[in-house]
């Protein structure tokens, strides 16, 4: 099956600063890459996706970019700001068949003021 | 708010006791999922339905059991409850079953086990 390890377990930046989270997965099928933002007490909120035909997709100040050769994707927000702390986490699935996706074991980034 | 909505939020019981997680999807989608997360085991992919029927099976033990129902909620079954049981158990879904789908999860239900 498919195994998906994430790095840095926990980071801090000042804020203003950059936050880079990167995964690599094992599965070669695998070709859509989710990224999820969970917050003390509350469920994972998707905040980016890319598939596997795209190499960067950005959205405001979140980027995610996407190494199908290298088997590794990155989650880079610019410009932290404190409500940007919280655990996040990457996942990978296949675009076919079952939709279940595995998870990272998550990283949690502390925006320090 | 996702849209997919969970009960009970909290709930403790004691080992060998069956309890029943609630959860009802965003309007319009037809997949449910069940996920666990607890501290040493991360996010882990329990069981998947789609428009009534089990679509994938993951890292589910004999003694849970799920089922979608006719107006697509689900329900999660969790029985003969031991310590280790202790979780926040997510439901999610999606709006079609097939892979690459954005699945879109629910606040979570935290299991206590004592």
């Amino acid at each position: 099956g498919e195994n998906v390890e994430q790095h840095p377990s926990t980071l801090s930046v000042q804020e203003g600063d950059s936050a880079v989270i990167k995964c690599t997965y094992s599965d070669s099928a695998s070709n859509y890459f989710p990224w999820y933002k969970q917050e003390l007490g509350k469920g994972p909120q998707l905040i980016i996706d890319i598939r596997s035909n795209v190499g960067e997709k950005k959205d405001q100040r979140i980027a995610v970019t996407l190494n199908k050769t290298a088997k590794h994707f990155s989650l880079h927000i610019t410009e932290t700001q404190p409500e940007d702390s919280a655990v996040y986490f990457c996942a990978a699935s296949r675009q076919t068949g079952a939709n279940n996706l595995f998870f990272g074991t998550g990283t949690r980034l502390t925006v320090i003021p | 708010d996702s849209g997919v909505t969970q009960t009970p939020k909290h709930l403790i019981t004691a080992t060998g006791q069956r309890v029943t997680l609630r959860c009802s999807p965003r309007s319009g989608d037809l997949s449910v999922y069940w996920y666990q997360q607890s501290l040493d085991q991360g996010l882990q992919f329990l069981i998947q339905y789609y428009n009534g029927e089990e679509r994938a099976k993951g890292n589910i033990l004999e003694r849970f059991s799920a089922q979608q129902f006719p107006d697509l909620h689900s329900e999660l079954n969790l029985s003969s409850l031991e310590l280790g049981d202790s979780a926040l158990y997510f439901c999610a879904s999606s709006p079609q079953g097939g892979a690459g789908n954005t699945i879109y999860f629910g606040e979570g239900s935290w299991l206590t086990v004592v």
